[in-house]
């Protein structure tokens, strides 16, 4: 069974850089398909950030394409997200997933990541 | 704003049937496949409907999936206390070249 597991600080200070790893098990990235980053600003709807293929492939929303790097290390079966320049507008639950084609098939059960000095 | 729109909040009796709406635009959903996902209160995301009217194992069939030009729906039978959740639709949008969801709905099972 496919699991995802996110991990990084959960708060982080305006205008620094966001870190999480997210940490796949039963499943190998080398094997296929992308994974990707979504986030869920309190109360709010649902954002995706970017995905990666294993081969390090990346594409992300226009909309934060300046502040995001996604990287992945096939050697621990996990990828991570940066996001620089953080906002309290960047405060949210970060969501790590399968990201197949079409849609997005195994979550991660989220992390809070709060923005605050 | 998303740019897709979906009905705030539905509501309907247990037993009953719902229908939650998506409707997007030729970039998005006219020309890409739709999924859906149901979020319980304090938890991720699930897969329900991909491919427009697929369901993953294990899914049962009271949730379905349609699409008709460039809006989409999900319908859900025989309505349940535990389907109170929020759900979302998504798919890609070929002009803004990212992956888009909708706003969200809210059922309500009353």
């Amino acid at each position: 069974q496919v699991q995802l597991q996110e991990s990084g600080p959960g708060l982080v200070k305006p205008s620094e850089t966001l870190s999480l790893t997210c940490a796949v098990s039963g499943y190998s990235i080398t094997s296929g398909y992308y994974w990707g980053w979504i986030r869920q600003p309190p109360g709010k709807g649902l954002e995706w950030i970017g995905s990666i293929y294993h081969s390090g492939t990346t594409y992300y929303n226009p909309s934060l394409k300046s502040r995001v790097t996604i990287s992945v290390d096939t050697s621990k079966n996990q990828f991570s997200l940066k996001l620089s320049s953080v906002t309290a507008a960047d405060a949210a639950v970060y969501y790590c997933a399968r990201h197949v084609a079409d849609h997005f098939d195994y979550w991660g059960q989220g992390t809070l990541v709060t923005v605050s000095s | 704003q998303s740019v897709l729109t979906q009905p705030p909040s539905v509501s309907a009796a247990p037993g009953q049937k719902v229908t939650i709406s998506c409707s997007g635009s030729s970039s998005n959903i006219g020309n890409n496949h739709v999924s859906w996902y149901q979020q319980l209160p304090g938890t991720a995301p699930k897969l329900l409907v991909y491919d427009n009217n697929k369901r993953p194992s294990g899914i049962p069939d009271r949730f379905s999936g349609s699409k008709s030009g460039t809006s989409a729906t999900l319908g859900i039978t025989g309505l349940q206390p535990g389907d109170e959740a929020d759900y979302y639709c998504g798919t890609w949008d070929s002009s803004l070249s990212a992956w888009v969801f909708g706003g969200g709905t809210k059922l309500t099972v009353l």
